[in-house]
């Protein structure tokens, strides 16, 4: 069935250095994947999502890369602030019942020190 | 504009028990989703609506039900709660199963 495969499950930084979250999916036919943001005791929040008709896409310190041919897409978050520390689950869309639906990766525990 | 709400906020059950949580959306989307979020294991679908009228099974949804009151409400029922179904629970909506899901602040669910 369909799968999202995210690493690293947990990443520590330092404060101002860069961080990448890897996902990989199975369906060829997604075409859409976003990123979202949970802060401990919060709900899931959309921060970036790309669609496959593009490769990249920036929003301030915050980018999301897409490998259509790979099957992989990455959230890359630089100079990074302790406020960024949370959980960050990729996701990728899929077709069952003749409707879209997403299906969420295990998500990744982003500790930032200052 | 409330977004995505739910109720209740925290739950206490014993085995066996039955519950309904309630989900309410004023974005005036047309899905709506349930999901169960386990440690580790991301944040899986249990049921989704894809409109008004319309219910489907997600990846896990033995032991729960649901019903699309109306536009607005989406509802899940445990019929008699397990320790399994410990968990935290989500509901989200959004336009299409293609564009942004906004997501209520969950329900806490415990069964004994």
């Amino acid at each position: 069935g369909e799968n999202v495969e995210q690493h690293p499950s947990t990443l520590s930084v330092q404060e101002g250095d860069s961080a990448v979250i890897k996902c990989t999916y199975s369906d060829s036919a997604s075409n859409y994947f976003p990123w979202y943001k949970q802060e401990l005791g919060k709900r899931p929040q959309l921060i970036i999502d790309i669609r496959s008709n593009v490769g990249e896409k920036k929003d301030q310190r915050i980018a999301v890369t897409l490998n259509k041919t790979a099957k992989h897409f990455s959230l890359h978050i630089t100079e990074t602030q302790p406020e960024d520390s949370a959980v960050y689950f990729c996701a990728a869309s899929f077709v069952s019942g003749g409707y879209n639906k997403l299906i969420f990766g295990a998500g990744t525990r982003l500790a930032v020190h200052p | 504009n409330a977004g995505v709400t739910q109720t209740p906020k925290f739950q206490v059950l014993k085995t066996g028990q039955s519950m309904t949580l309630q989900c309410a959306q004023d974005m005036n989307h047309n899905s709506m989703y349930w999901y169960r979020q386990d440690p580790g294991m991301g944040l899986r679908l249990i049921y989704y609506s894809a409109s008004e009228g319309t219910t489907d099974k997600g990846e896990v949804p033995n032991g729960y039900n649901v019903s699309r009151l109306n536009k607005r409400e989406f509802s899940l029922r445990l019929e008699s709660a397990a320790p399994s179904q410990t968990s935290v629970y989500f509901c989200a909506s959004s336009e299409s199963g293609t564009d942004t899901q906004y997501f209520g602040p969950g329900t806490r669910l415990t069964v004994l």
